[in-house]
This record gives structure tokens, C-alpha cells and sequence, in this order.
């Protein structure tokens, strides 16, 4: 496609459910991001990629999330045991490759924790 | 940690006037920044990037300005027109060479294009 795309676009899910959260970066990008984004605020980094490799993960909020990009490719946005406090906006942006280069950002998924 | 931020949440302008949004960060050792754009409902659009070495760069009708003395960021807005009502965010992306490579980005700013 011609953009970063993400599914599911809505995401309710009652507490304690795994939820993953699927983004498909632009062809060829090799970096890939996730954030998060509360309502007026900016988008919180978690974690990136390069390739398949996860570069950095300082920014997930404790070990119930966790992220993988296999294939160097799509990657997953994994909640286990979702918390109300999860509810949020989450982003996923590719680049062509890391430092100094423009970030596209997809449309994000709303997930909404019961 | 070291963040960066915005001195006005809103900002209103009638159309046709050029606009002013500013930034503030506080991490010395950026070298990057960007500003993006976001409408209601889509995800971050980029606007425009400046480096470190440079002062000021300019785009189709936005320039942006670095005072690093100060650390201080502007987006500059000519014309502004109904399209341009959105909430501008500042970024910085600080590469450490494997370390972490994201966006720290700043609360934003809402502007509001009056006709």
C-alpha cells in the first residue's frame, strides 16, 4: 500500500485479555515504530526495529508489552493482560531507515480496555 | 527525563495572517527536530526537519527556526489558510549510534484559523 497501515482501527477489549495490534509499515522501510498517544497529548515512543532486529525497547511501559517484526516486515503490538490504564492511542510509524529520516505515521489503533 | 515541550496549548489566526509556534526543549545534546502536523482523527503528518548545524530552513510556506543557544524551535506559518488548522507537534530524534532512535515529541500546540 502507499502507506503505513494498522488493524484492527478499534480495539475494545475487557480487562486481563491479550490484545495484539498488527502494523505494516511502507514497503521497503527498514525502521519501524511504535508509540502511544493519550488524547491531547504527543505520541510516547515504546519501541523500535531495524530490520527484524528490536534496536530499542526502553520505552514499553512494564514486561506485559512486548513487540516483535519477524520477517522484517509487519510487526505486532502485544498487551497481555490489558489494564484500563492501557487504553490509549497506539501508533506505529516506518522510516526508510532510522536516525534523520522522516517518520510516517499510520492512522493507530484505539484500543479501549473495560 | 529530558522532554521536549510547547509554551502555548492554542493559538488562534485569521486566515490569510502568518502564524507563530513555538518550542522548547531541553535536552543540549539534540541534533535533530521536526515538526508535525495532525488533523483530527489521522496520525502525525510531517511538516519540515532542521538539523542541528543549520538555523533555519524553509519550506512551501513554513520555515522553521533554531535558536540552540536558547533551545528553542519555531514553526513559522505564511498565509495560513483553513487547511492549516490541525495541533503542531516538535520533535527530537537524538541518534546515539544503536541506541534509542524514537521521537520524543512535545504536548503540541492547537491552531485555530478564524475566517
Amino acid at each position: 500500500g502507499a502507506g503505513v497501515s494498522q488493524s484492527p482501527r478499534y480495539k475494545v477489549t475487557k480487562r486481563g485479555q491479550d490484545v495484539a495490534l498488527r502494523c505494516d509499515p511502507i514497503s521497503g522501510h527498514v525502521s519501524l515504530y511504535w508509540y502511544r498517544q493519550a488524547l491531547g497529548q504527543g505520541p510516547e515512543f515504546l519501541t523500535y526495529f531495524n530490520y527484524e532486529a528490536q534496536q530499542d525497547k526502553s520505552g514499553l511501559p512494564n514486561d506485559r508489552f512486548s513487540a516483535e517484526r519477524p520477517e522484517g516486515s509487519i510487526s505486532t503490538l502485544t498487551i497481555q493482560r490489558t489494564e484500563q490504564r492501557d487504553s490509549a492511542m497506539y501508533r506505529c510509524a516506518s522510516s526508510l531507515r532510522g536516525a534523520h529520516n522522516e517518520q510516517f505515521f499510520g492512522p493507530g489503533t484505539r484500543l479501549t480496555v473495560l | 527525563g529530558e522532554s521536549v515541550g510547547l509554551h502555548l496549548p492554542t493559538l488562534s489566526v485569521q486566515e490569510g495572517d502568518n502564524s507563530i509556534i513555538n518550542c522548547a526543549y531541553s535536552n543540549s545534546a539534540s541534533d535533530y527536530f521536526i515538526w508535525y502536523k495532525q488533523e483530527s482523527g489521522k496520525g502525525p503528518q510531517f511538516i519540515i526537519d532542521i538539523r542541528s548545524n543549520m538555523d533555519k530552513r524553509q519550506g512551501q510556506r513554513v520555515t522553521v527556526l533554531l535558536n540552540k543557544t536558547v533551545k528553542h524551535l519555531s514553526l513559522q506559518i505564511a498565509a495560513t489558510q483553513p487547511g492549516d488548522s490541525a495541533v503542531y507537534f516538535c520533535a527530537e530524534n537524538k541518534y546515539s549510534g544503536g541506541g534509542a532512535d524514537g521521537l520524543t515529541f512535545g504536548k503540541g500546540t492547537h491552531l485555530i484559523i478564524q475566517p
